[in-house]
């Protein structure tokens, strides 16, 4: 069965600091893995996404994320914070043996400290 | 180009009445989700639809849930009767693919409040 696991349910940082939130996850076969995005009181954005092609996935607003098999990781990182990153930040993994479902992780805070 | 619409956004009921949310999807995609989002938590698949037919509802708590997608196009997902531990986000997504690679289009969520 698929699961994910966000390690960090709140992160904080300062203002143009380096960002990094930790996911692993387990997966039977090839998975697929996302970031989503999550503002208050708005529905959950693509950042980026992995789908067995280059390991680094850059997304949007300077997001990058690197899938490590040997480590079951997907980190998300970004190397300089803005205020506008704070948010709510969802690991996704999803398989194509287990149909379409994808399951996400319990999600980390980000604050970004001015 | 419209995103997934939901409706309502924000609706507040007394323990033990009914109610519907109802989810619109992008034109053109035949997967449709409903998701549970209960405060800060991830969302849980409550129900997955391609086209007309429900083809993963095993999360959804059938004595008091019940969801439908006439036509292949649009979705009410119902409770009835409402319980206090059901107040959550109820989030809907489309996809335009079947693979399990495609991206999940997100509707704003419906949040419901049981009192």
């Amino acid at each position: 069965a698929q699961s994910v696991t966000q390690l960090d349910s709140h992160v904080s940082v300062s203002e143009g600091t380096p960002v990094l939130l930790r996911c692993n996850y387990s997966s039977s076969y090839s998975p697929s893995l996302f970031w989503y995005v999550q503002h208050p009181n708005k529905g959950l954005q693509l950042l980026l996404k992995y789908t067995s092609a280059a390991t680094l996935v850059k997304g949007i607003n300077g997001f990058e994320a690197e899938f490590k098999k040997s480590e079951t990781s997907f980190h998300l990182t970004k190397p300089s914070a803005h205020m506008s990153d704070a948010a709510e930040y969802f690991c996704v993994v999803s398989e194509a043996n287990y149909g379409q479902n994808f399951v996400f992780g319990p999600g980390t805070r980000l604050s970004v400290l001015p | 180009e419209a995103g997934v619409v939901q409706s309502p956004r924000y609706k507040i009921i007394e323990k033990k009445q009914p109610v519907a949310f109802w989810c619109n999807p992008i034109s053109g995609h035949n997967t449709l989700y409903w998701y549970l989002q209960n405060l800060g938590q991830g969302p849980e698949l409550l129900i997955r639809y391609e086209n007309e037919e429900a083809v993963d509802d095993s999360q959804l708590p059938k004595d008091r849930f019940s969801a439908e997608r006439l036509k292949g196009v649009d979705s009410t997902l119902k409770i009835q009767p409402a319980e206090l531990g059901d107040s959550a986000v109820y989030l809907c997504a489309s996809s335009p693919t079947r693979g399990g690679s495609g991206e999940l289009f997100f509707g704003e969520g419906s949040r419901l409040t049981v009192l």
